[in-house]
């Protein structure tokens, strides 16, 4: 069975500061791969995706960005973080071509103090 | 600019009562649909997907689909405590951008025992 890990699970970091998330993907091969950040109150909003090694498409300018250096590995990154970069940053994997479902991981909580 | 609308509830509803939630998109050329559960703190779980017009039935849950009208809906019947959370819809793509979900902002639900 297919099982997907995040970690760090919380992080508490200081504006400026640089930040690099990590999701990971068992079980499968060549999944689609998302970031979504759920702010407080807000709904799920995507980040990147990516449908293979290296491709990264970015649905949102904001000082994030992200890489897939392995097929079933996804980073979330960022030079300088911002206040308004605190929130609920979950990955998510689907199958392309598989009825379009996602599976969302444990999800990493980021404050920016 | 697609969208998934949900009312933001909160719904309350005593135990053992059916739940109701309802959800609109815009994309008329969108072909697949989810519901996802979310505890508070937690990542959202797939509970329900649904791809023809009708009702899809598995266990307690019922999502109904209504393309003509663009209306998604799910029922939670002899509603539980452990039901108490919120409900995301979510939403795919068209034309090509299928494997990106959509997604509502969520209905709590609140289930009174």
């Amino acid at each position: 069975s297919q099982t997907i890990h995040q970690w760090p699970a919380t992080l508490v970091q200081p504006v400026g500061s640089p930040l690099s998330l990590e999701c990971t993907v068992e079980g499968t091969s060549n999944p689609n791969l998302y970031w979504y950040r759920q702010a407080a109150g807000r709904g799920l909003q995507l980040l990147f995706y990516s449908v293979g090694i290296g491709q990264i498409s970015s649905e949102v300018p904001q000082n994030l960005s992200a890489s897939r250096p392995q097929d079933r590995q996804f980073i979330l990154s960022s030079k300088k973080l911002l206040l308004s970069d605190s929130g609920f940053y979950l990955c998510a994997w689907g199958l392309a071509g598989v009825e379009d479902t996602q599976y969302f991981g444990p999800g990493t909580r980021l404050t920016v103090l | 600019q697609k969208e998934v609308e949900q009312n933001s509830g909160p719904l309350s509803v005593p135990e053992g009562a059916i739940a109701s939630l309802n959800c609109t998109y815009s994309d008329r050329g969108s072909q697949s649909f989810f519901w996802y559960r979310q505890y508070s703190g937690k990542s959202p779980e797939l509970i329900m997907s649904i791809y023809s017009n009708g009702d899809k039935e598995d266990g307690r849950f019922t999502a109904q689909l209504n393309k003509a009208s663009q209306y998604v809906s799910l029922l939670i019947r002899d509603s539980q405590p452990s039901d108490s959370a919120t409900y995301l819809c979510a939403v795919s793509g068209s034309g090509g951008s299928n494997y990106k979900l959509t997604f509502g902002k969520g209905t709590l639900l609140t289930v009174n025992p």
